[in-house]
């Protein structure tokens, strides 16, 4: 089955302790991409990434960082979380080649910074 | 600056009614690409319907139409013959030519489908 899988669902955590946020396809998608949900603001974009070792800024980096070694995984890591980032994450992917390229999400992360 | 407003936070319609979602949009590409995704209370987001910026014509997807006009800038979501299970959040999306790799999605509607 095709699918983009997140690790954990749930993460309930503590002010300054890093942490990782996993995200694997199994598509073969070159592009991938971050984006975090708070409420009446939307999904905004983390970081994206459009190939093994390519990763740019979205519109929120700051506080994030991604890495891309595989073509499957694409990593979202905390190094310092803060509360600002008690949020719903989604990973998401798609082919990269035309605009009507639809992209298939995850089923997310609720993170929790205490 | 690409933009997507939804003007719309909250909905109601009466089961097996059409309803309109609103979704204007800012961009300066001249080719795009315009999505719908359903948000249930389970949290997973569902593609629904894209509509491509030369399109000629609106697209149709089941229960799922795109009122498309161009010139107005806006891609607004028809769902015919509402359904309970029609009861989520709805985000519109834009992803751009000139920079495919970003993606701009609105603040949402929720939607309220009562028996």
């Amino acid at each position: 089955e095709a699918q983009v899988t997140q690790n954990p669902r749930y993460l309930i955590t503590v002010t300054g302790k890093k942490l990782t946020v996993t995200c694997s396809q199994n598509m073969n998608h070159e592009y991938m991409s971050w984006y975090r949900q708070d409420p009446g603001l939307g999904l905004r974009q983390i970081y994206y990434s459009m190939n093994v070792e390519v990763t740019d800024k979205g519109d929120v980096p700051e506080g994030y960082k991604v890495s891309r070694k595989e073509k499957r995984n694409f990593p979202l890591i905390l190094e310092s979380p803060s509360p600002n980032q008690t949020s719903l994450y989604f990973c998401a992917s798609s082919r990269p080649g035309l605009p009507g390229d639809t992209q298939y999400f995850g089923p997310g992360t609720r993170l929790t910074v205490l | 600056a690409q933009k997507i407003t939804q003007t719309q936070p909250g909905m109601f319609v009466q089961e097996k009614e059409a309803v309109t979602l609103d979704c204007t949009y800012d961009t300066s590409d001249q080719s795009y690409g315009l999505f719908w995704y359903k948000q249930p209370s389970s949290g997973e987001m569902i593609f629904l319907i894209y509509q491509g910026s030369y399109d000629e014509q609106n697209a149709t997807e089941g229960r799922y139409s795109l009122n498309f006009q161009k010139a107005r800038k806006s891609a607004n979501l028809v769902i015919s013959a509402s359904q309970l299970g029609d009861s989520a959040m709805y985000f519109c999306a834009m992803r751009g030519r000139n920079n495919f790799n970003k993606f701009y999605f609105g603040s949402g509607t929720k939607l309220n489908v009562k028996p």
